[in-house]
């Protein structure tokens, strides 16, 4: 049973324009949420987070969103750039279990078009 | 250098072979996990150590054998491996209790022939 979900296997955009990654999750005890990047040989780098007492935070080009009521969240990179393209991970946690065990979604690809 | 070191980052291996992989951290964190990542399929947690000890085993088979001399190092050990077995398998570290991120290392992507 997959707690995290993106539906979005592939997103291709181009460059200067906006990119939107989307993740669902279904477990209302999660209260943190991570976004990493891949790129190919590499392992995953974290990128961004968000704790569920905000509903946004921003970094730079980088923008999470976290709608609580959804159980969605989003990033948002503007503008996208050529070497934003990589696999983009959604992650979360629930911290109230004493434990930091990260569930992962299935990864989106996305392709900045120059 | 990412603070989390895995080796080798190629593997090939016959299923008779017996091998092993390595993980190493020096970020001062107090667990380590192992991942693997298969084609179209989400990150799987597969081992997680905190403070040396085993705290997790998700229903992984016994060919795949962990072992966490010290909070710096992580070995997996492998044999008689399948061809599904093959994947890009993550190491990865963090502080026990959270909320925090992990720091991954580059993988190991293995290939069981």
């Amino acid at each position: 049973d997959q707690q995290v979900k993106q539906n979005s296997p592939s997103l291709s955009v181009q460059e200067g324009r906006i990119s939107i990654l989307n993740c669902d999750y279904t477990n209302s005890m999660f209260d943190y949420f991570l976004w990493y990047k891949k790129y190919p040989a590499e392992g995953p780098t974290f990128l961004i987070s968000i704790s569920s007492i905000k509903d946004k935070n921003e970094d730079g080009r980088f923008t999470v969103f976290l709608n609580k009521s959804a159980k969605h969240l989003s990033l948002h990179i503007v503008p996208s750039q050529p070497g934003d393209s990589a696999v983009y991970f959604c992650a979360a946690s629930a911290s109230q279990t004493g434990a930091n065990n990260l569930f992962f979604g299935t990864g989106t690809r996305l392709t900045v078009i120059p | 250098e990412t603070g989390v070191t895995q080796t080798p980052r190629h593997l090939v291996m016959g299923m008779t072979n017996k091998k092993s992989l390595k993980c190493e951290q020096h970020l001062g964190h107090n667990a380590m996990y192992w991942y693997k990542q298969s084609a179209k399929k989400p990150l799987e947690l597969m081992f997680v150590y905190s403070l040396e000890e085993r705290v997790e085993n998700n229903s992984v088979p016994s060919r795949f054998s962990p072992e966490c001399p010290n909070s710096s190092h992580l070995f997996l050990h492998l044999h008689t491996l399948q061809p599904e077995d093959s994947a890009l398998y993550l190491c990865a570290s963090s502080q026990l209790h959270g909320p925090y991120g992990y720091t991954f290392g580059s993988g190991t992507r293995l290939t069981v022939v």
